[in-house]
């Protein structure tokens, strides 16, 4: 999810375990959201997108579901590996050219 | 080949000094922008660029310039550096109707 300061969030999961990172967005106008992984040492890469038309959408493994009564976005991954292994950011974007990202969340695979 | 490359990767340099970030991208996206990242902040939009004549400020430009040379080169520079902008500095590109960006792999500057 969000977080303010110099610590992200934390999520450690065991291999093989199902994965639920949350992230709350700010703006109710804002009608598309995209999930970007970066690993450590690199830039941000692009997950899965969900537009706000949409409730529910699914990629390779990872599921993104969009709640916008409350302003809430989740990714799910499943039979989480440990290259899964980052720090997942969360965007909101209200059709122009300004993408809000949050701070991210990071999460550990446990072998 | 990388899509989206940026240079130098790593900057050591002292307060006051003048620096340029290089952004290059192979992708022919006629959008790019300039972030920096600092621990806990995510993603910050310092400027961005829709075509070579166009440049806007993002939310924290104060302390930048940057300049469009072509659509595949988009040059980030600190006037006069200071101890503060010290951080991780990410170029992107985008094509829409998608607005999903294409990061390059990251400048990490450090000001003394």
């Amino acid at each position: 999810g969000e977080s303010v300061g110099l610590h992200l969030p934390t999520l450690s999961v065991q291999e093989g375990d199902n994965s639920i990172i949350n992230c709350a967005y700010s703006n109710s106008a804002s009608d598309y959201f995209i999930w970007y992984k970066q690993e450590s040492g690199k830039g941000p890469q692009f997950i899965i997108d969900i537009r706000s038309n949409m409730d529910k959408r699914q990629g390779q493994r990872v599921t993104v579901l969009l709640n916008k009564t409350v302003k809430h976005l989740s990714l799910q991954i499943a039979a989480t590996q440990p290259g899964d292994s980052a720090v997942y950011f969360c965007a909101e974007n209200t059709g122009g050219f300004k993408t809000i990202f949050g701070a991210g969340t990071r999460l550990f695979v446990k072998a | 080949d990388a899509d989206v490359t940026q240079t130098p990767r790593n900057r050591i340099t002292k307060t006051g000094k003048r620096i340029m970030l290089e952004c290059s991208q192979t992708k022919g996206h006629d959008r790019m922008y300039w972030y920096r990242q600092d621990p806990g902040l995510g993603l910050r939009l310092i400027y961005y660029s829709f075509d070579v004549k166009d440049i806007n400020k993002g939310e924290i430009s104060d302390g930048y310039s940057v300049s469009r040379q072509a659509q595949a080169k988009f040059s980030l520079s600190l006037e006069s550096a200071i101890p503060n902008q010290t951080a991780l500095y990410f170029c992107a590109t985008s094509d829409p109707p998608r607005d999903e960006q294409f990061f390059g792999p990251g400048t990490r500057l450090t000001v003394l």
